[in-house]
């Protein structure tokens, strides 16, 4: 079945600076790729997601892209604040299912 | 809409009880997942539903049962509690893949329900 690993699991980073967090896929038949952000004690909700008929995609300060090819997608967070500080959940779908990353848990220091 | 709603919120059970974990949508969703989730972990598949009458399991289904009478409800069952089973539950509910496989459908989670097995 599908296996999705998510890097680093803990980021640290100052305020305003940019944050990546990095999934890889196994299964290339995989063609929807979600991000989701949980804040502490809260459910998860999705802020950005991809298909696989699409590169990369852009939403204000927060960008996906992906490389189908590599298996890979990434999330890209410019110009961060205290308030993006949460766990952070990639995500692949195959079939009906979604396959979740570990997850990354991002500090914005300020 | 109150979207997806979960019940209890909290619930400390002892060894070898069961409980059942309601959830309920109202947008309208044929599909409905069980997932848990433990400290520190991401979210793992339990059972879903695509529909009323159909469930399968997921990737941890074992102590776990579910059932699906109608759109709205996807009740989870413990049977037999074990402290492994200790974590933070969310059921979530989303459309099903209309527009073909490159279709987006975000799923909605559940508030949560955390449980104690002692």
């Amino acid at each position: 079945g599908e296996n999705v690993e998510q890097h680093p699991s803990t980021l640290s980073v100052q305020e305003g600076d940019s944050a990546v967090i990095k999934c890889t896929y196994s299964d290339s038949a995989s063609n929807y790729f979600p991000w989701y952000k949980q804040e502490l004690g809260k459910r998860p909700q999705l802020i950005i997601d991809i298909r696989s008929n699409v590169g990369e995609k852009k939403d204000q300060r927060i960008a996906v892209t992906l490389n189908k090819t590599a298996k890979h997608f990434s999330l890209h967070i410019t110009e961060t604040q205290p308030e993006d500080s949460a766990v952070y959940f990639c995500a692949s779908r195959g079939g009906n299912k979604l396959v979740f990353g570990a997850g990354t848990i991002l500090r914005v220091k300020s | 809409n109150a979207g997806v709603t979960q019940t209890p919120k909290f619930r400390i059970l002892k060894i070898g009880q069961s409980m059942t974990l309601q959830c309920t949508q109202d947008m309208n969703h044929n599909y409905m997942y069980w997932y848990r989730q433990d400290p520190g972990m991401g979210l793992k598949l339990i059972y879903y539903s695509v529909g009323a009458g159909i469930t399968d399991k997921g990737e941890v289904p074992n102590g776990y049962n579910v059932s699906r009478s109608t759109t709205e409800d996807f009740p989870l069952r413990l049977e037999l509690a074990a402290p492994s089973q200790t974590s933070v539950y969310f059921c979530a509910s989303s459309y099903p893949q209309a527009g073909g496989p490159y279709s987006y459908n975000e799923q909605f989670f559940g508030p949560g329900t955390r449980l104690t097995v002692l």
